[in-house]
């Protein structure tokens, strides 16, 4: 079982509309980390959560500590935001998810 | 510019031929770890180091050596790689361990 589980594996959305990336943890954590990979291979680091919820232009994370659950938000997405997303964990050790591939169709 | 510098981008190598990945970053940063990337497993830890000349064992250290002399250089050693080694690396840094990360471009290593 991981300790970072994250869904969808994949998705495919119109240009335009609303996405939701959801993470799921089992272990104690500090923090929340989410990471962007573009398909060169590169990766930014988005956000990092301890509670609550961070808003950067179209990208908004969340996160429930009770639920251990987090998620991230693209409004009006673009076919520029297709990559992989990235969940990962820190706690005693850091957790990564296996990414969710976002691809935006125009 | 702040950065995180890693070098090679690209490396093909034999098997047995010991190598260094070199990771540098600008920002003074205390935390810097190495994780490799592998289709259907995602990224996981290798090694990071909590600030000079502390380093720890991450996820998959075997067969990878560290070394953290100064702050800003944080180098990944195959001392005798393996194909099972073949992979994309990617070093990163923070300012500590809960703040958010700069990762460097990516290394892609292959060992025939």
């Amino acid at each position: 079982k991981n300790e970072v589980e994250q869904s969808p594996q994949n998705l495919t959305a119109q240009e335009g509309e609303f996405i939701t990336i959801n993470c799921s943890y089992s272990v104690g954590i500090s923090a929340l980390h989410w990471l962007q990979q573009h398909p060169g291979g590169g990766i930014v680091s988005l956000f990092m959560l301890s509670s609550g919820k961070k808003k950067h232009g179209r990208l908004i994370a969340t996160i429930n500590i009770q639920e251990k659950h987090s998620s991230l938000h693209i409004t009006a997405s673009h076919p520029r935001d297709s990559a992989v997303y990235i969940c990962a964990a820190t706690g005693n050790q850091f957790y990564f998810g296996t990414g969710t591939s976002l691809t935006v169709i125009p | 510019e702040a950065q995180v510098t890693q070098n090679p981008r690209y490396l093909i190598t034999v098997t047995g031929k010991k190598l260094t990945v070199t990771c540098s970053q600008n920002m003074n940063h205390e935390y810097m770890s190495w994780y490799r990337q592998d289709p259907g497993l995602g990224l996981r830890q290798i090694y990071y180091s909590m600030n000079v000349e502390v380093t720890d064992k991450g996820d998959v250290p075997e067969g990878y050596k560290v070394s953290r002399k100064e702050k800003r250089n944080f180098p990944l050693i195959l001392e005798s790689p393996s194909p099972n080694q073949t992979s994309l690396y990617f070093c990163a840094s923070s300012l500590n361990r809960g703040n958010g990360y700069t990762f460097g471009s990516g290394t892609r290593l292959t060992v025939v």
